[in-house]
């Protein structure tokens, strides 16, 4: 058990529509990223955030925002949904750039499956 | 642009048998490598991290190697069993608080 917790773990949405999917860090970590799986793929980043800013990008659209909270939990928003947004969705937390051995540890996933 | 590569995509080996995973990257300058392993439909597990100046990492049945130099590693896991059977993915990062690069994994499958 990692202590990085997301909700909800499946979800089914219409193209067109918004999607929010939360994550909880491991204690002590400030670092939250995000990540895309599709089927049968290495998983890709999207974005990570360090201390409530966004601090690195991966080529994902603007219609993918995120948040991160005072007590470092983490929103991704995904607008427009579109049906190649299909995929699992990683939160992996990690002690950020504070610290020298930055092992990541990842949530159990969000599947969301867009119809 | 770092690109990491796993090769083959998949591997079935009878149980007892002994496993070598691999993975490479292009770009050495990395600041440590992590392997993970994630079973159907679930989050990742990590299971051993190298960091650049060390050459190995050991935990039980599994051991990573690293040539940061040829840009490779290894994952051996010795005597398989059934519950092996997942798959395993390596991703590296280039510094401290950067995102992860990850290859495409190894799907396994140890028949009993």
């Amino acid at each position: 058990e990692t202590g990085v917790t997301q909700s909800p773990t499946h979800l089914i949405k219409t193209r067109g529509q918004q999607v929010t999917l939360r994550c909880s860090s491991q204690s002590g970590h400030n670092t939250v990223s995000w990540y895309q799986q599709a089927l049968g793929q290495g998983p890709q980043f999207i974005f990570q955030y360090y201390r409530e800013e966004e601090n690195g990008r991966g080529n994902f659209p603007p219609r993918f925002s995120g948040l991160q909270f005072p007590n470092y939990s983490s929103e991704l928003n995904v607008n427009a949904l579109e049906l190649d947004d299909s995929a699992l969705y990683l939160c992996a937390s990690t002690p950020g750039r504070d610290r020298v051995k930055t092992e990541a540890f990842f949530g159990q996933g969000t599947r969301l499956t867009v119809v | 642009k770092q690109e990491v590569t796993q090769i083959p995509a998949a591997l079935s080996v009878p149980e007892g048998e002994n496993l070598v995973l691999n993975c490479s990257f292009t770009d050495s300058a990395i600041y440590n490598l992590q392997w993970f392993r994630q079973d159907p439909g679930k989050g990742l597990t990590s299971l051993l991290l190298i960091q650049s100046s060390q050459r190995e990492q050991t935990s039980g049945r599994l051991n990573a190697s690293l040539d940061k130099s040829s840009g490779r590693s290894t994952l051996y896991i010795a005597a398989s069993q059934p519950g092996d059977s997942a798959t395993y993915l390596c991703a590296v990062i280039k510094a401290a608080g950067n995102k992860l690069t990850f290859g495409g994994g190894t799907r396994v499958l140890v028949k009993p």
